[in-house]
């Protein structure tokens, strides 16, 4: 099993430009997240989708836009990149939304100059 | 919103030393508390965590916890520490299941 994949690794964008990341489950799981992570500031919670069909905003949701496309696929769009939103982007997902170990994929590292 | 602290944002400690990782949480009402560790360039991984019952928590690789209620903490500790525990440690606290507050980390270095 791969867990919890993303794409891209890496990416740099300019400001203005959009961009989709893409993130992936294999472990039936119900919930997904969504975080970034910022030096001194930890891990923030962008959007989670508790289930296929839902999804709701969390801490930092302003300037993201969200899509559960199936059961295994949720992905986060970046619809206008601004510098502020050069970070460290996690998918995570657990099998439900009830204080469930969170499994984190590897994480997409975004520059937006 | 749930808040965590993590006081200590590095901890240098030598090879097989005991070590002691903080986290204070705020809340008036019972939460639930999750400890992760990041390696270099990896996702976070689950630690251990504490939903209810004992308040001594053990965990993977040797760690150990203890939630405090009227301190609001929960500290990590480890007895004798390893190389390999060289990482970054995360405090999270959950309300609900679904909205986690991480702390900022802390950064444990161990040295031969």
């Amino acid at each position: 099993n791969a867990g919890v994949t993303q794409t891209p690794k890496f990416q740099v964008l300019k400001t203005g430009q959009s961009m989709t990341l893409q993130c992936a489950q294999d472990m039936n799981h119900n919930s997904m997240y969504w975080y970034r992570q910022d030096p001194g500031m930890g891990l923030r919670l962008i959007y989670y989708s508790a289930s296929e069909g839902t999804t709701d905003k969390g801490e930092v949701p302003n300037g993201y836009n969200v899509s559960r496309l199936n059961k295994r696929e949720f992905s986060l769009r970046l619809e206008s990149a601004a510098p502020s939103q050069t970070s460290v982007y996690f998918c995570a997902s657990s099998r439900d939304s009830s204080y469930n170990e969170q499994f984190f994929g590897p994480g997409t590292r975004l520059t937006v100059l | 919103a749930q808040s965590v602290t993590q006081l200590d944002s590095q901890v240098p400690v030598f090879e097989e030393a005991p070590v002691e990782l903080r986290c204070n949480y705020s809340s008036s009402v019972s939460v639930y508390l999750f400890w992760y560790v990041q390696y270099p360039n990896q996702g976070l991984q689950l630690l251990l965590k504490y939903l209810s019952g004992s308040t001594l928590v053990k965990g993977i690789n040797g760690f150990e916890a203890e939630f405090n209620k009227s301190q609001t903490s929960f500290h990590l500790r480890k007895p004798s520490v390893h190389i390999s525990d060289t990482a970054e440690y995360f405090c999270a606290v959950t309300l609900t299941g679904n909205q986690f507050y991480f702390g900022t980390g802390t950064s444990l270095t161990v040295i031969p």
